[in-house]
C-alpha cells in the first residue's frame, strides 16, 4: 500500500458525460500527479499540482481539468467523454515540487479504471 | 527527444532463476533519477527500485538490483531468485526532462515466472 488513495476504483459511463476522479496523496506529500494509462499510448503524464498550484502540464486534453484543494486532495475532471478516454487513470504523489530530485520519487495510487460506452 | 525504451515486450524465467530486463533512455540531462515500477494484475504501480544518476554505485533492494551504465544510457533490472509473485508488467521510467516533473515511461516488459 503506497498510501495514495483513489476513488472510485471503477467508473462506467456513456459518451458525452462528465466524471470526476478523486485522489488523496500520502501524508506529508505536497505534489500530486495525474497519469493516463491506455493500451495504445502507454503511461502518459497529464498534469501536476504542488500545494494547490498547477506546476506542470503534459498531454492533457482541453476537455480535462484538474485542481488541488487546500487539504491537498486532487480531482481530475473529464468532460464530453469519448470512447478513446477509456483508460486507467493514476494519481501519484511526492514530497517535493520537482527540481530537487531527492524528494521527487512518485508513489502511485491504485488507479481508477474508466470505461466509456 | 527524451525517451525511455524497453525493447523486450515479454520475458519469461523459471522460478528461482535470475532474469534481466533491459531499458535504455535518451536525455541531455546529467542529473536525473531512474526508476523501475512493477504493475501486477491488480494494476497497482509499485516502486521497485530507483537510481540516482550521479551515483556510481548500482542500487539494490533485496532480490532486485540494477546495472546502471550512464555513458551508455542503459538501466537494466536484475531479479534474482525469481518468485511467482514477481510476475507482472515492469516499467522503466525516468524524470529525465529538465524543469519538468513528469516521469517518462517505457512501454513495459511483461514478465512471466514458470513454476
Amino acid at each position: 500500500d503506497s498510501g495514495v488513495t483513489q476513488t472510485p476504483k471503477h467508473l462506467i459511463t456513456a459518451t458525452g458525460q462528465r466524471v470526476t476522479l478523486r485522489c488523496s496523496p500520502r501524508s506529508g506529500d505536497l505534489s500530486v500527479y495525474w497519469y493516463q494509462q491506455s493500451l495504445d499510448q502507454g503511461l502518459q503524464f497529464l498534469i501536476q499540482y504542488y500545494n494547490g498550484e498547477e506546476r506542470a502540464k503534459g498531454n492533457i486534453l482541453e476537455r480535462f481539468s484538474a485542481q488541488q484543494f487546500p487539504d491537498l486532495h486532487s480531482e481530475l475532471n473529464l468532460s464530453s467523454l469519448e470512447l478513446g478516454d477509456s483508460a486507467l487513470y493514476f494519481c501519484a504523489s511526492s514530497v517535493g515540487m520537482g527540481g530537487d530530485r531527492a524528494t521527487d520519487t512518485q508513489y502511485f495510487g491504485p488507479g481508477t479504471r474508466l470505461t466509456v460506452l | 527527444a527524451q525517451t525511455v525504451t524497453q525493447s523486450q515486450p515479454e520475458m519469461s524465467v523459471q522460478e528461482a532463476e535470475t532474469v534481466t530486463l533491459s531499458c535504455t533512455y535518451d536525455t541531455s540531462e546529467s542529473d536525473y533519477y531512474l526508476f523501475w515500477y512493477k504493475q501486477p494484475p491488480s494494476r497497482q504501480m509499485i516502486l521497485v527500485i530507483r537510481q540516482e544518476a550521479y551515483k556510481q554505485q548500482n542500487a539494490t533492494e533485496n532480490r532486485f538490483s540494477v546495472n546502471f551504465q550512464k555513458a551508455a544510457k542503459s538501466f537494466s533490472l536484475k531479479i534474482s531468485d525469481s518468485q511467482l509473485g514477481d510476475a507482472a508488467m515492469y516499467f522503466c521510467a525516468g524524470d529525465i526532462i529538465q524543469g519538468a516533473q513528469k516521469l517518462v515511461f517505457g512501454q513495459g516488459t511483461r514478465l512471466t515466472i514458470n513454476p
